[in-house]
């Protein structure tokens, strides 16, 4: 099984709509982060979480939202999905040190 | 903020030796890492250099100086396989112990 688990691994949506990506971690991490990734603008932090009690925001925020229900779980909502919001997007984790990221396989999501 | 810059992208014929350089300005640097990243997947770790010089690991090895906010991603014996994108990552303390990522620079292996 993979360390870090992304759902769903592509998804196609329509403008208005609410999703969630969902990631999961077995490496035992405090720290997690949610990045978006376009092309030739690389990794853009949205949010991050040091452990369940500390949620903090990214570079790209606005339009999303996030959830840490556990140490191992940490959602990604976005409340009304716009275009400009298709994407792939990356969960990791990282241990104490910050460095040493290990990313989920990564969620397409495109909206229409 | 936090300035990393690599090129976009690079062309290399197979068997032979890529350097993507990385430039840095940033404040308060705790160590600099290089991800790869193939199309439509997810980076993966290959390199970490906290100390200025040369690190060595199989075909690739990477090299940063502090001083001149500079490293290095050093590919040799090129292979098909290694065509992918190379990301550049500062580890900054002042940013909260993140990673800032550079935009990548792609690297295509021709026959």
């Amino acid at each position: 099984d993979a360390d870090v688990t992304q759902t769903p691994r592509n998804r196609i949506t329509k403008t208005g709509k609410r999703i969630m990506l969902e990631c999961s971690q077995t490496k035992g991490h405090d720290r997690m982060y949610w990045y978006r990734q376009d092309p030739g603008l690389g990794l853009q932090l949205i949010y991050y979480s040091f452990d369940v009690k500390d949620i903090n925001k990214g570079e790209i925020s606005d339009g999303y939202s996030v959830s840490r229900q556990a140490q191992a779980k940490f959602s990604l909502s976005l409340e009304s999905a716009i275009p400009n919001q298709t994407a792939l997007y990356f969960c990791a984790t990282s241990d104490p040190s910050g460095g040493g990221y290990t990313f989920g396989s990564g969620t397409r999501l495109t909206v229409v | 903020g936090q300035n990393i810059d690599q090129p976009t992208e690079m062309t290399a014929t197979e068997g032979a030796i890529v350097q993507i350089n990385c430039t840095y300005q940033t404040s308060g640097f705790n160590g600099l890492f290089w991800y790869q990243q193939h199309a439509g997947e997810a980076p993966t770790f290959l390199s970490y250099n906290v100390l200025d010089g040369l690190e060595e690991k199989g075909r690739f090895s990477s090299f940063l100086s502090r001083s001149k906010g500079y490293s290095y991603l050093l590919l040799k014996e090129l292979q098909m396989k290694d065509s992918a994108s190379y990301l550049c990552a500062v580890l900054l303390r002042s940013n909260d112990y993140k990673l800032s990522f550079g935009a990548g620079t792609t690297v295509t292996v021709r026959a």
